[in-house]
């Protein structure tokens, strides 16, 4: 069936400093990918979205490749601050008949000034 | 502010007792779900709906329902709690170009 597997965490970082969050799955066919992010006390956000190989998802800094031949997507920043310390969690969406998400187990990020 | 709206935001239940968590969304969406989230579990589904008067289960239904009357709203029922439906329940809509989510109900069963 269809997976998402992400790095185990809790991931700690100093401010600045780079950061990849390594994301791979399990599908047939071309789903569509996310990164979302959970800040503390909240909900989900969408982050970043790729809809086919070779898409590049950007926001606030953040990047993923869509990688079909590795069937990766992992997520990069090149400076993190303070106030990325979130819960980033990877997903898939399959193109069924429904909009259905599944989600990787998250990483938790922690940035320390 | 257009989004998912969620009732109550805290909830404190005993074994036995039962409760409807409330979720609404203006952005017309047809679909919507119900996830849980425990504590480095990531979310796992409960019920999602396709559109008004359809509804069908997710990965974990067990001591649940759903009921879709319009497209707007998307009510969930425990009907027996138990201390196991301890949990971060999120509700969430979707047009095929990612979800939004609504800010959750933290539920305790004691």
């Amino acid at each position: 069936g269809n997976s998402v597997t992400q790095m185990e965490g809790p991931v700690t970082l100093s401010e600045e400093a780079f950061l990849t969050i390594n994301c791979t799955y399990t599908a047939t066919g071309y789903p569509s990918l996310f990164w979302y992010v959970q800040y503390p006390g909240e909900g989900l956000q969408l982050l970043l979205k790729a809809t086919k190989a070779d898409d590049k998802g950007s926001n606030k800094g953040f990047e993923a490749t869509y990688r079909k031949e590795t069937t990766s997507f992992h997520l990069e920043k090149g400076s993190v601050q303070v106030s990325d310390s979130a819960v980033y969690f990877c997903a898939l969406r399959q193109k069924t008949s429904y909009d259905k998400v599944i989600f990787g187990p998250g990483t938790s990020l922690s940035v320390i000034p | 502010n257009a989004g998912v709206t969620q009732t109550p935001k805290f909830r404190i239940l005993k074994i036995g007792q039962s409760m409807t968590l409330q979720c609404t969304q203006d952005m017309n969406h047809n679909y919507m779900y119900w996830y849980r989230q425990d504590p480095g579990m990531g979310l796992k589904l409960i019920y999602y709906s396709v559109g008004a008067g359809i509804t069908d289960k997710g990965e974990v239904p067990n001591g649940y329902n759903v009921s879709r009357s319009t497209t707007e709203d998307f009510p969930l029922r425990l009907e027996l709690a138990a201390p196991s439906q301890t949990s971060v329940y999120f509700c969430a809509s979707s047009r095929l170009n990612g979800y939004t989510f609504g800010s959750g109900t933290r539920l305790t069963v004691v």
